[in-house]
This record gives structure tokens, sequence and C-alpha cells, in this order.
């Protein structure tokens, strides 16, 4: 049963403290997105990635945001320095990079709290 | 400006009646929709999707319309029952970008 996975599940940290979210794509799959879901803006796109290269990151604030793909089997999530405004769900989906019928696999999500 | 909006945040039915989630689209562009189906503390999962060549798509008890002309498109659930109680996201691509954009989702409950 083939599934994205994330670590840690749960994140407490303090402001101005360093976060790595990390994300294990179901294998073969060779699209990766990670995205934002708080209680006002819903699903907001962070980045994504085809082929480990990183295609678009519009939606990631860039001064304090980074995402990247060492290899093809991690993909993670920096925030240095964290603020309260980033507590939110964070969740990683996958693709097989499918054009017209791509469907993601969404992992359980990270859910981080910045105090 | 939000491309993909879903105007509902919230959907109650009776069990056994139909559920009817509604999403409308601004960007001409779009040509692939997708439904995905989200329970509380996990991720979003696929649901039905449906491509811009087709004005329906039927799975099971699920059945997603597509009208291009008013950009718009509605997912059908019948009969709801009281597991398909979650928030359903509309997303939408254009297959040529790669990514989905999605609405901010409707929360479906499912009275028994």
């Amino acid at each position: 049963d083939a599934r994205v996975t994330q670590t840690p599940r749960h994140k407490v940290t303090e402001m101005g403290q360093e976060v790595t979210m990390r994300c294990q794509p179901i294998l073969g799959h060779n699209t990766v997105f990670w995205y934002r879901q708080t209680m006002m803006q819903g699903l907001e796109l962070l980045a994504y990635f085809r082929n480990r290269a990183p295609l678009d990151d519009s939606g990631m604030p860039k001064d304090r945001f980074s995402a990247e793909m060492p290899d093809a089997t991690l993909a993670t999530l920096k925030i240095q320095p964290s603020e309260p405004r980033d507590s939110a769900v964070y969740f990683c989906a996958s693709g097989l990079g499918q054009e017209d019928t791509d469907t993601q696999y969404f992992g359980p999500g990270t859910r981080l709290t910045v105090l | 400006d939000q491309q993909v909006k879903q105007n509902s945040p919230s959907l109650s039915v009776q069990e056994g009646r139909i559920s009817i989630l509604n999403c409308d689209y601004t960007n001409s562009m779009f040509d692939y929709f997708l439904w995905y189906k989200k329970y509380p503390a996990e991720g979003p999962t696929f649901l039905i999707s449906i491509s811009s060549i087709k004005d329906k798509n039927e799975d099971g008890r699920f059945t997603v319309f597509l009208n291009k002309s008013a950009k718009h498109l509605s997912l059908h659930i019948v009969p709801s029952q009281p597991g398909d109680s979650a928030v359903y996201f509309c997303a939408a691509r254009n297959t040529n970008a790669g990514k989905s954009t999605f609405g901010d989702g409707t929360t479906l409950t499912v009275k028994p």
C-alpha cells in the first residue's frame, strides 16, 4: 500500500526557530507538491517539483521558506526563522506527472504551531 | 484573485438524500477538474475528475457535472451516507501548467 509519508506529524516551536518538514513521495512518482492549509485560505500551493527540479515556488515566501529535493525519495520544506503566522497544516503530495489526468496523492500532513 | 471558488463553506444533508457541492472557476485555460475528499487529521484523497471535453463523469454514487460556458462544476452524491461527511475540495488545472489550483473546500455533514 504505497503512501506519501510526512515527518513530523506535529511540531510546536517558538518564534524565530528553524523548522524542517520532510516528505517521502510514493516510489516512482516524479512530481512533488507542498501545500499549506490554514483556516482562512484553504489549500495553498507553496512549491512544485518535477524530476527533483523546482518548477514553481511562487506561492512561497522567499525570505524565510525554502524547498528542496536532495534525492528522489526525500523532499524538505524549511522555515527559518519561523513566525506565528506560519502556524498551519503543511501537506506534501506526489504524482506520476501525467500531463492531463495527473492526480495527487497527499500525505497526512505536518501540523505546525509557532508560539 | 481566487481562480477556484467554493462559495458554500458548509452543507448539511439528511442520509439518503442528494448532496450537491458547487465550484466556480475564472480561468478559461483550465481544462481538467478534480474533486478531493478530506477527513480530519488526514490528507486529501482523490475522488473523481472530469476533462473539459466531457460534461459529465460518473463513478458509483458520485457524479461530476461540468458547465464550461458558466465555468461551473458540481459534485453530486446520491444517496448520501454519514461516511461521506468530510471536507470536499474542488481543484482545476491546465494540463500544460502541471499544477492544480484548489478551492477553499466545503464541509459536508450527512446526518443519520
